[in-house]
Order: structure tokens, then C-alpha cells, then sequence
């Protein structure tokens, strides 16, 4: 199991431009979430989706769309980048059943806007 | 509403020593549930361990303990006889209610010095 994956790793974009934050996950879970991670104020949630169509916001959608089309893949798009979204990005994936309920983590996505 | 309170920002100490880091958590929810995880200068999320709210046995991993006090609303990390190796950011999150819902504390900068 290659657990949760994100590509880039790395990637800087320029104010205004927009681009798509992978994610996957070969472990069959119902539930993956999008986090943010800013200096000084922990993990914040995006957006979250609890199984293939069903997506919902998070604490911060603001400025970020996602889909879910297979249970596999949650892409985060973001329209139009601000400097605001310069940020480190970690997608989480969890099964849905009661007793499984820890979110597992991907590596990360270093983003810089400019 | 939910939150997590890690007062801690940063701490410092001489391999060896034992260490704990704080964590105080707010609900109104009677189920629900806490972690700790661990983000090494990698920058990956290292889970390290899931409490439900039912149950307040405190917990041993090796040099890992927890204290799990619903009377003061504290789920405290101790790390006993520190390492270099355990320099790392460690976050306490809650999960309640909303279950895709992690919320996270700010996190507690632990720099471990030889």
C-alpha cells in the first residue's frame, strides 16, 4: 500500500494563476479531508468528503473547489491564487468505520504564491 | 464549538529529560475523540494516538505516555528520558460531532538538545 499520496511536492505559482493539488489514496476509504497548515496556528480543514460525489466545507473553503469523483482521488483546485494560499497542503484519508476512525496523513504540498 | 489548546509554543530541553507537553481540548459533544501527532523536520504527520472520550485509562508506549482527564479537559504527552530524535512540532487535534472534522492545536515545538 502506497497509504496517501500527494503530487507536487513542491510548486510555486504567480498571483491569479490557478492549478490542481493531487491527491490519492489506495487504502479503499470512504473519508478524505484537505488541511492547511500556516505558522503558529496548527492544521486547518479546507474540505472534506465523505464518499465518491459527496464533498462539503471546512473551516477555510474560501478561494478552493474540490470534487470526488472515484474513491481514490479528491483533487483540490484552486481558481485563482493569492498570496494568502502560500501554505503547506496535507491531504487525509480515513475509513469510515467506527472503530478506524484515525486520519492518516499524505507528505504534503509546499505551495508558494507570488 | 470545538477547540484545541496547546499553550505551549515552544520547549526546549537537554536529552534526557522528561518533557510534557499540554494539551486542553473544548466540547460539548459527549462522544468524542483526541490525538496526538507528530510532524518531524520531514514535515510529515506522524499519528501517534487516538482516546475516546469513554475511556480514561492512561497510556504507556515505550517512552510515550498519556493522561487523559476529562475533569480538567486534558489529554497531556509525556515523553520520558528524551532523544534528539523526538525534536519535532506535536499536535493535539479533537474530533467530535462532524467526524471528518479534525481540529488541531497550534502544536508545541519540542527541540531536544544532546
Amino acid at each position: 500500500n502506497a497509504g496517501v499520496t500527494q503530487t507536487p511536492k513542491f510548486q510555486v505559482l504567480k498571483t491569479g494563476q490557478s492549478m490542481t493539488l493531487q491527491c490519492a489514496q489506495d487504502m479503499n476509504h470512504e473519508y478524505m479531508s484537505w488541511y492547511r497548515q500556516d505558522p503558529g496556528m496548527g492544521l486547518r480543514l479546507i474540505h472534506y468528503s465523505v464518499g465518491a460525489g459527496i464533498t462539503d466545507q471546512g473551516e477555510v473553503p474560501n478561494g478552493y473547489n474540490v470534487s470526488r469523483s472515484t474513491t481514490e482521488d479528491f483533487p483540490l483546485r484552486l481558481l485563482s491564487a493569492a498570496p494568502s494560499q502560500t501554505s503547506v497542503y496535507f491531504c487525509a484519508s480515513r475509513d469510515s468505520g467506527a472503530n478506524t476512525d484515525t486520519q492518516y496523513f499524505g507528505p504534503g504540498t509546499r505551495l508558494t504564491v507570488l | 464549538a470545538q477547540k484545541v489548546t496547546q499553550a505551549q509554543t515552544e520547549i526546549s530541553v537537554v536529552e534526557k529529560e522528561d518533557v510534557t507537553l499540554d494539551c486542553v481540548y473544548e466540547t460539548r459533544d459527549t462522544t468524542y475523540y483526541l490525538f496526538w501527532y507528530k510532524q518531524p523536520p520531514s514535515g510529515e504527520l506522524v499519528f501517534l494516538i487516538r482516546r475516546n472520550s469513554f475511556d480514561e485509562q492512561n497510556e504507556i508506549s515505550g517512552r510515550y505516555s498519556w493522561n487523559f482527564q476529562k475533569s480538567t479537559s486534558s489529554f497531556n504527552f509525556t515523553i520520558t528520558a528524551s532523544q534528539v530524535v523526538d525534536s519535532a512540532v506535536y499536535f493535539c487535534a479533537s474530533v467530535s460531532g462532524g467526524y471528518n472534522k479534525l481540529i488541531f492545536g497550534a502544536g508545541t515545538r519540542l527541540a531536544v538538545h544532546p
